[in-house]
Order: C-alpha cells, then sequence, then structure tokens
C-alpha cells in the first residue's frame, strides 16, 4: 500500500531562518508530487507540483523553491523565511488522474 | 487557467437532514477529474468523492453524491442523512493535464459544515 511521510510535524522558525520541509512516498514510482500551503482558516493554495525527477512547476512566486533529488522524494527549501510562510504544509501525491493522496502535513510557524 | 469557486463560506445542517454545498469551476480542458475532499479538525485530507469529466452518470458513495453539470461547469455535494461526523471543512477539487503533461490538482477555498444536533 501507497503511504507518504512529511517531517518535521511542526516546526517554529525565526524570521530570516532557512527553511528544509521534506517529503517521501512509498508504495508507488513515477508519481506526480505536489506541495499545497493552508493557512489558517483558508483553503488550499498550491505551490509547486513535479512530474518527475528534477521538474518542478512553480505555481506561485516567492520565496519557497521545491526540488525532486529522487522519484519519490519532494522537499520544499526556504533560504530566508517571512512571517507570512507561516501556515500548515502539505505534501500530496497522485499517478495520472487519480486523486492525490495527502500526506500528514508540517505546521510551520515563523515568529 | 483552471478556477475552482466554492462560494458558500459556512453551511449548517440538522442532523439527519440533507444538505448540498456549491462548486463551480472553471477549465479549457475537455478531459477532466473533480473532487471532493473533507478535511476534519485533525487536518488530515480525505477522499469523500470522484467524478470523471466523460462519465455523465453522477458519482455516488454511500450518502454523498454529487450532481455534476458539465455545460454549467457546476459539481455540488449533496450529503444526505448528516451525521455529527460530518462536520468538517468541504474542498472542491479540479484536476487536468497540467503545463508539462503532468496532472495539477488545484482547490476551491472550501466551505466549513456545521452539524447541529
Amino acid at each position: 500500500s501507497q503511504t507518504i511521510h512529511q517531517w518535521p510535524a511542526t516546526l517554529v522558525q525565526p524570521v530570516g531562518s532557512p527553511l528544509s520541509l521534506e517529503c517521501t512516498v512509498e508504495g508507488t514510482s513515477n508519481p506526480n508530487l505536489y506541495w499545497y500551503r493552508q493557512a489558517a482558516g483558508r483553503g488550499l493554495q498550491l505551490l509547486f507540483y513535479s512530474v518527475g525527477i528534477g521538474q518542478i512547476s512553480s505555481e506561485v512566486p516567492q520565496n519557497l523553491s521545491a526540488s525532486r533529488p529522487q522519484d519519490r522524494q519532494f522537499i520544499l527549501s526556504s533560504k530566508k523565511l517571512l512571517l507570512s510562510d507561516s501556515g500548515f504544509y502539505l505534501c500530496a501525491w497522485s499517478v495520472g488522474p487519480s486523486p492525490v493522496l495527502f500526506g500528514p502535513g508540517t505546521r510551520l510557524t515563523v515568529l | 487557467a483552471q478556477t475552482v469557486t466554492q462560494s458558500q463560506p459556512e453551511m449548517s445542517v440538522q442532523e439527519a437532514e440533507t444538505v448540498t454545498l456549491s462548486c463551480t469551476y472553471d477549465t479549457s480542458e475537455s478531459d477532466y477529474y473533480l473532487f471532493w475532499y473533507k478535511q476534519p479538525p485533525s487536518r488530515q485530507m480525505i477522499l469523500v468523492i470522484r467524478q470523471e469529466a466523460y462519465k455523465q452518470q453522477n458519482a455516488t458513495e454511500n450518502r454523498f453524491s454529487v450532481n455534476f453539470q458539465k455545460a454549467a461547469k457546476s459539481f455540488s455535494l449533496k450529503i444526505s442523512d448528516s451525521q455529527l461526523g460530518d462536520a468538517a471543512m468541504y474542498f472542491c477539487a479540479l484536476g487536468g493535464v497540467g503545463y508539462t503533461g503532468g496532472f495539477k490538482t488545484i482547490f476551491g477555498a472550501g466551505t466549513r459544515l456545521f452539524v447541529k444536533a
């Protein structure tokens, strides 16, 4: 069966510090991978998606970046966090037109 | 550009009653997929139901059913016999071919459903 892992689960970081969130998927190959952000009480904003190793599409211009070094690994990064980067970050995957399935999420607080 | 609009920020329903959540979307694709997800307080996203655009028949999953109107680009979710456990945030989502040939899924802003005992 397929599972998706995200870590850390919770993170508190000061403004201006770097960020690295990791997502890995098990039990599938060549998935589409996604990073979404959910601000408090809001909907899901698609940040990045990837259809393969090294292939990243950015949906929103910002100080975040994503990388896909391996088929089932997706990393969200920032060199300098802003207060507005606070939120709930969800990694998700799909294979073709199947529904996206989500990881447990990372709650990021930038102080 | 693909868009998903949920015009009802909040809805309320009495236990055992029926409620309908609205969703409209826009896409230039001829082949796409529509989904409803539920996000309870645990924040884990749960797939409720899916609809392939090429299928005319409305999808159903137990107490959940959709009213898919392709020409109107409307995709509403009906919850019958509402239960307390149905209280959650509900997101409508549109999946289609992305810019680089992959499959991109975007979400509406969500509707928070309250269920009254």
